[in-house]
């Protein structure tokens, strides 16, 4: 079975400062790898995704994150945040197609980012 | 396209009562999932259908939850008997099946049961 860890509950971070989340998964077979953003109120909006090739993927918003095989992570970076990037950020997986499974992800617990002034 | 409807956008109900919530996923997309995210949460995935058919269902969806989703396109989700455990968060999502892109979520449908 698939499962993921977000180690932060909580990030806060001063606007124009760099930041990072982390996310770490557990697979047995090879995975797809997804980060989502959600706002208050609001359905998760996709951030970025790695489905093969590069292991550093670029998404909206000028976040980037890389796919590190042998640590079992993602981690989503930006060198520069934004107050408006404040928002609960949630790292998924899915194991595709290979387990049967129809593309069920499983998301971590999520980050909460708190960008201040 | 409109993306991915949800309504209603937020339900309070007594508990007890039954209530139900429709999804309306992206026209081309043939797999519609359902998911139910708790207050500091992820989202925990309930069931999902391609086309008509339900495929899977989580052990999360007790007997008093039923999914449809008729000739392949909207579909309900009835929860009976609600509980003030049932209060969650229930969002909807669709995709392609084959090759994998990613969801395309709803705003979702907010439940207080009271």
């Amino acid at each position: 079975a698939q499962s993921v860890t977000q180690l932060d509950s909580q990030v806060p971070v001063f606007e124009e400062a760099p930041v990072e989340l982390r996310c770490n998964y557990s697979s047995s077979v090879s995975v797809y790898l997804f980060w989502y953003v959600q706002y208050p109120n609001q359905g998760l909006q996709l951030l970025l995704k790695y489905l093969s090739g590069s292991t550093l993927v670029k998404g909206i918003n000028g976040f980037e994150a890389e796919f590190n095989k042998s640590q079992t992570s993602f981690h989503l970076r930006k060198p520069s945040v934004h107050i408006s990037d404040t928002a609960e950020y949630f790292c998924a997986v899915s194991e595709g197609e290979l387990t049967g499974g129809g593309n069920k992800l499983t998301f971590g617990t999520g980050t909460q980012l708190k960008v201040e002034l | 396209d409109t993306g991915v409807s949800q309504d209603p956008r937020h339900k309070i109900t007594k508990r007890g009562q039954n209530v139900t919530f429709r999804c309306d996923p992206i026209s081309e997309h043939n797999r519609l999932y359902w998911y139910r995210q708790t207050l500091g949460q992820g989202p925990e995935f309930l069931t999902y259908f391609q086309n008509e058919a339900q495929l899977e269902k989580s052990r999360l969806l007790s007997d008093r939850f039923s999914a449809e989703r008729p000739k392949g396109s909207f579909s309900t989700l009835e929860i009976q008997r609600t509980e003030q455990g049932d209060s969650a968060m229930y969002l909807c999502a669709s995709s392609l099946a084959g090759g994998f892109d990613g969801y395309t979520f709803g705003s979702g449908t907010r439940l207080t049961v009271v």
